[in-house]
């Protein structure tokens, strides 16, 4: 399997700023994608990152929210922006082939 | 697109019982059924997985079950230990693409 890493692992930060979350696999993916996990709950697809895209956000998410690069087969980042508490979550990237992993997730703190 | 249901939301066994969790799902176009195990602070880890081309497999304690007629499909864990105690999150969808979580799972082993 795919040996996933992102940073940072956590953060906490003031309301109105921005985290961009990076996410390194050790070999070329196709399919890369981003997921949010509000505490105690299930995962939510918040977009597919494709390689030299625009990516394709799910109902509910959108660019300007949450910015998204790929800038090639192994890495990712995703943007929070504007963050409210709301946002407080972890966000993990999961990469897809025919299994798929997910890296270690951030979790973030919005203050 | 895909609605995932799981059931039970919670499941305490005893040590040495089984524990069973079922999944359905709503887009007869998924063909990729993953179960994820979940534990405290950790990202999803990938117990067993299903392609809609096979009814049953099995890995040790751990096997899963599909029923595409009916659309749902279900894990099954033998001889539970107090290390099986997690959260466990079924999924489906398309080898290689997004997948669409269900809500989870949180099993209890007591000794």
């Amino acid at each position: 399997s795919a040996v996933i890493s992102q940073k940072p692992s956590r953060d906490i930060c003031q309301r109105g700023t921005s985290l961009t979350i990076q996410c390194q696999v050790d070999s070329q993916v196709t399919m890369m994608f981003w997921y949010r996990q509000q505490p105690g709950q299930s995962l939510t697809l918040i977009a597919t990152a494709n390689q030299g895209s625009e990516a394709t956000y799910e109902s509910g998410f959108v660019i300007d929210k949450f910015p998204i690069s790929r800038p090639n087969l192994t890495f990712s980042t995703l943007t929070v922006s504007n963050m409210s508490p709301e946002d407080s979550s972890i966000y993990l990237c999961s990469v897809g082939g025919d299994t798929q992993y997910f890296g270690p997730g951030t979790r973030l703190t919005v203050l | 697109g895909e609605n995932v249901e799981q059931h039970p939301s919670t499941l305490s066994v005893q040590e040495g019982d089984s524990a069973v969790i079922k999944c359905t799902y709503s887009d007869s176009a998924s063909n990729y059924f993953p179960w994820y195990k979940q534990e405290l602070g950790k990202r999803p880890q990938l117990i067993i997985d299903i392609r809609s081309n096979v009814g049953e497999k099995k890995d040790q304690r751990i096997a899963v079950t599909l029923n595409k007629t009916a659309k749902h499909f279900s894990l099954h864990i033998t001889e539970t230990q107090p290390e099986d105690s997690a959260v466990y999150f079924c999924a489906a969808g398309n080898s290689g693409y997004a997948l669409n979580f269900g809500k989870g799972t949180s099993l209890l082993v007591t000794p």
